[in-house]
């Protein structure tokens, strides 16, 4: 059982590039998730779906774009890195309201 | 806007120890409470999920308490031991759509 996955688990871009990061999960879950994790910050939400077709912003959604076009994925996209968005990057899912969530491994993006 | 903290940010105990985090919400209006560990490098692994309408919930070693009138939980370690090591995260269900994460306490357990 494979639960969360994401990929790429690292990444090194330099600005002005674009990359997309995949969360693919196995749960059959609604609600699916991308946080993004830096020191002293703690994770902060930038987007989030609460199901197939549909997403919303989140605390820090300037600079990335989401698409949910199929249930099990959550795609988490760059259009233009800039150096504020080296991060550690955690998509998460789960069945909504009342729901435990789960994480995956997260990714690990340097933009230099 | 919700708010969590977390106190201590980090804490060092000597193997064998219970041991108490605590988390406060500023908004008592919340689905549930969820506590996570993070080891270094690592992703999120779920603990102890706390619905709003529950008062604590157990596994093992750990017990979660909630007060949601107080804007409070806590996370008890019992008879603590050096795997236990780690950064702990409490999470509020912020309305049925999504989790806000406090900072975090980074416990060491000393053999």
């Amino acid at each position: 059982n494979a639960g969360v996955t994401q990929t790429p688990k690292f990444r090194v871009l330099k600005t002005g590039q674009s990359m997309t990061l995949l969360c693919a999960q196995d749960m059959n879950h609604e609600y699916m998730y991308w946080y993004r994790q830096d020191p002293g910050m703690g994770l902060r939400l930038i987007h989030y779906s609460v199901g197939e077709g549909t997403t919303a912003k989140g605390e820090v959604p300037d600079g990335y774009n989401v698409s949910r076009l199929k249930k099990q994925n959550f795609l988490l996209g760059l259009e233009s890195a800039a150096p504020s968005q080296t991060s550690v990057y955690f998509c998460a899912s789960s069945w909504g309201t009342f729901a435990e969530a789960f994480f995956g491994q997260g990714t690990r993006l340097t933009v230099v | 806007k919700q708010e969590v903290t977390q106190i201590p940010a980090a804490l060092s105990v000597p193997e064998g120890e219970n041991l108490v985090l605590n988390c406060s919400f500023t908004d008592s209006a919340i689905y549930n409470l969820q506590w996570f560990r993070q080891d270094p490098g690592k992703g999120l692994t779920s603990l102890l999920l706390i619905q709003s309408s529950q008062r604590e919930q157990t596994s093992g070693r750990l017990n979660a308490s909630l007060d949601k009138s107080s804007g409070r939980s806590t996370l008890y370690i019992a008879a603590s031991q050096p795997g236990d090591s780690a950064t702990y995260l409490c999470a509020v269900d912020n309305y049925g759509q999504n989790f806000v994460f406090g900072p975090g306490t980074r416990l060491s357990v000393l053999p």
